[in-house]
């Protein structure tokens, strides 16, 4: 079945610096990638949604110059975080539309120390 | 390890009828529970959560699931089905430990609605 290959899994970073996380369809063209958050013991939020060639629609609320997002081919879509702090410590997970249906990433653990 | 299994990849009721997805889960800890929906085009709205009060969680729109514990089960219902709750559900476990979350999710179904 239809793959998203997200990386990496989990990350450490210092306060400040840039983090990026790549998510690739293995065996589809993804034309929209979602992209969302977690916090503990919470729901996923919705960050943005990315189509392949265009600007990335950011949910109300979500920085958009914090949270870059590129989807320059069918196959990879990125987040960003920069300047990251320790707010931004969360788990974000991708998300592709696969047809009529949906599949996910395994998430990438973000710790801003 | 943990897994989700959403038993019916596709679901046909009638408006006015009752909605059953049916979800079985495994973990090793006591997970928490949710269930999303995602119409077509949007991204995933919650549901519902369920992380380890009632067992039996009220959501938006009139669902409701409850948690099964003996039967690793964690069905979502409602009593009456709209045109408005076609779309797309998924079942989610998610689990926290010392390295870190885990999130699984079920393969999804597909609620569709006839008038």
């Amino acid at each position: 079945g239809a793959v998203v290959s997200q990386h990496p899994s989990w990350v450490i970073c210092k306060s400040g610096t840039s983090v990026k996380i790549e998510c690739r369809s293995l065996d589809f063209q993804a034309t929209t990638m979602f992209w969302y958050r977690q916090f503990p013991k919470q729901s996923l939020m919705l960050m943005a949604t990315s189509n392949e060639g265009s600007k990335a629609t950011y949910e109300q609320g979500v920085e958009k110059d914090k949270f870059l997002i590129n989807h320059a081919s069918l196959t990879l879509s990125t987040l960003t975080v920069t300047s990251a702090h320790p707010e931004d410590s969360s788990f974000y997970i991708c998300s592709a539309r696969v047809g009529r249906g949906y599949t996910f990433g395994s998430g990438t653990r973000l710790t801003v120390v | 390890a943990q897994s989700v299994t959403q038993l019916d990849s596709h679901v046909s009721v009638s408006e006015g009828t009752p909605v059953l997805l049916r979800c079985n889960y495994s973990s090793s800890y006591s997970p928490s529970l949710f269930w999303y929906v995602q119409h077509p085009n949007k991204g995933l709205q919650l549901l519902l959560k369920y992380t380890s009060a009632a067992t039996l969680v009220k959501g938006i729109n009139g669902f409701e699931a409850e948690f099964k514990k003996s039967e690793t089960s964690f069905h979502l219902t409602k009593p009456s089905a709209h045109m408005s709750d076609a779309a797309e559900y998924f079942c989610v476990v998610s689990l926290q430990n010392n390295a870190g979350n885990m999130l699984t999710f079920g393969g999804g179904t597909r609620l569709m609605v006839k008038p």
